[in-house]
This record gives C-alpha cells, structure tokens and sequence, in this order.
C-alpha cells in the first residue's frame, strides 16, 4: 500500500536556527513530491514541488527540499527559521496514475521561540 | 493568479438539516476538484475527486449519499452535507487543479468550517 510518513509530530525550534522536517513515502514508482505550509487561519500554501530533474529543489520563503530516491526520502530544510514560519507543514505524495490526488503525511506542527 | 474560494467560511447547523459548501475557482478553469476534510490537529483526508460534468469519485468510506458532489461548471463544485450530525462536524477543504497545463499544481480553498449542533 501507498504511504507517506512523517515521522516528527512537533518539532521547537529557536528563531534563527536551521530546520529539517523528515518525509518518507513508500510507492511503487517515484511519485510527484509536494510539500505543503499550513498557517492557522488560512488556507494551505505550496512551498515546493519535485517532479523530476535535479534533486534539490528550492521553494519559497527560503525553503529548501532534497529527493533521495535510495532512502525514498524528500526532506524539507531552512537555513534560518523566522518566527513566521511557526505552522503545520504537510508532505504530500502524489502518484502520476491517479488524477492527481495527493496524500498527505500526518504533519509536523513547528513552534518557533524567541 | 489561480485562487480559490469557499463559501461560506464558517457554518453552524442544526442536526439534520443539510448544508451547501461552495468551492469557486476564480482565475482559471479547473477541470479537477477535490474535496478534503480536516479534524482538528488531524491531517487531510480525500474525500472525493470530482471532474467538471461528471459523477464525482469518492474514497473508500465516504457515504456518497450524504457528502453529494456535484461539479456543473468549470468553476464551480458544490459539497453538500446532506441530514448533518455532530460527527459531521469538520474543516472542509477544496482544491482545484488548471484544465491547462502538466504541473499538477492543486490550489487550496481557505476551507469551511462546519459546526452540527
């Protein structure tokens, strides 16, 4: 079966610091890779994307994604976490065979300190 | 560019009675919508695929009776909770993909937020 793993529930982080924010899939072949920001309030914002070509994708508001095919991972990462980016960030697979419906990870809820 | 709306944002209820959610993109043709629900501190969960003039495709589980699809334009789709009970209380999302185009890009409503007294 198709699966998404997000396996960091809630991570704190210090404003400044840098971020990681693990995802894992498990599909057949290598499916489309979204990652998705969450704010309360407000509706969900795409970061990035990776559908093929080079393996480190950049989005915005200086995220930053990597695809390893040989750990079927797509890790979001940012160099410096500002007090904005405190929200629900989703991992959404989404297969090419399937009208594109996505699959979101469970999330990871991001706190950010002063 | 490529915006969608929800109306209304928030919506309360009585037991069975029936609400209408409307999912509108604004700047582009979708000829792809699909619903979502949201419990709270919960991820989405698909609810259905709906494609502009046909019947929509619901997930494993989904009572297509009661959460009914319908997509008339290529604009607009339409989720009605039909005979509402407190367990269908939720955050509704919709989405919708551009008829034009290979990015499979899905463009997030700001979601509905339905309360059942």
């Amino acid at each position: 079966a198709q699966s998404v793993t997000q396996p960091d529930i809630h991570i704190t982080v210090s404003e400044g610091a840098s971020l990681e924010l693990r995802c894992n899939y498990s599909y057949g072949a290598t499916p489309y890779l979204f990652w998705y920001v969450q704010s309360p309030g407000q509706g969900l914002q795409l970061l990035l994307k990776y559908f093929s070509g080079d393996t480190l994708v950049q989005g915005i508001k200086g995220f930053e994604a990597e695809f390893k095919r040989s750990q079927s991972s797509f890790n979001l990462r940012k160099p410096s976490v500002h007090w904005s980016d405190a929200a629900e960030y989703f991992c959404a697979p989404m297969t090419t065979d399937s009208w594109g419906k996505l699959q979101f990870g469970a999330g990871t809820q991001v706190v950010v300190t002063p | 560019g490529a915006v969608v709306s929800q109306h209304p944002s928030r919506v309360i209820c009585k037991s069975g009675t029936s609400v209408k959610i409307e999912c509108r993109s604004l700047d582009f043709q979708a000829t792809t919508m699909f619903w979502y629900r949201q419990f709270p501190k919960q991820s989405l969960m698909l609810m259905a695929t709906s494609n502009e003039g046909s019947k929509a495709t619901y997930e494993q589980g989904v009572e297509k009776d009661k959460f009914l699809i319908n997509h008339a334009s290529l604009t607009l789709s339409t989720l009605t909770v039909t005979s509402a009970h407190p367990e269908d209380s939720s955050f509704y999302i919709c989405s919708a993909r551009q008829t034009s185009g290979e990015d499979y890009e899905q463009y997030f409503g700001p979601g509905t937020r339905l309360t059942v007294t």
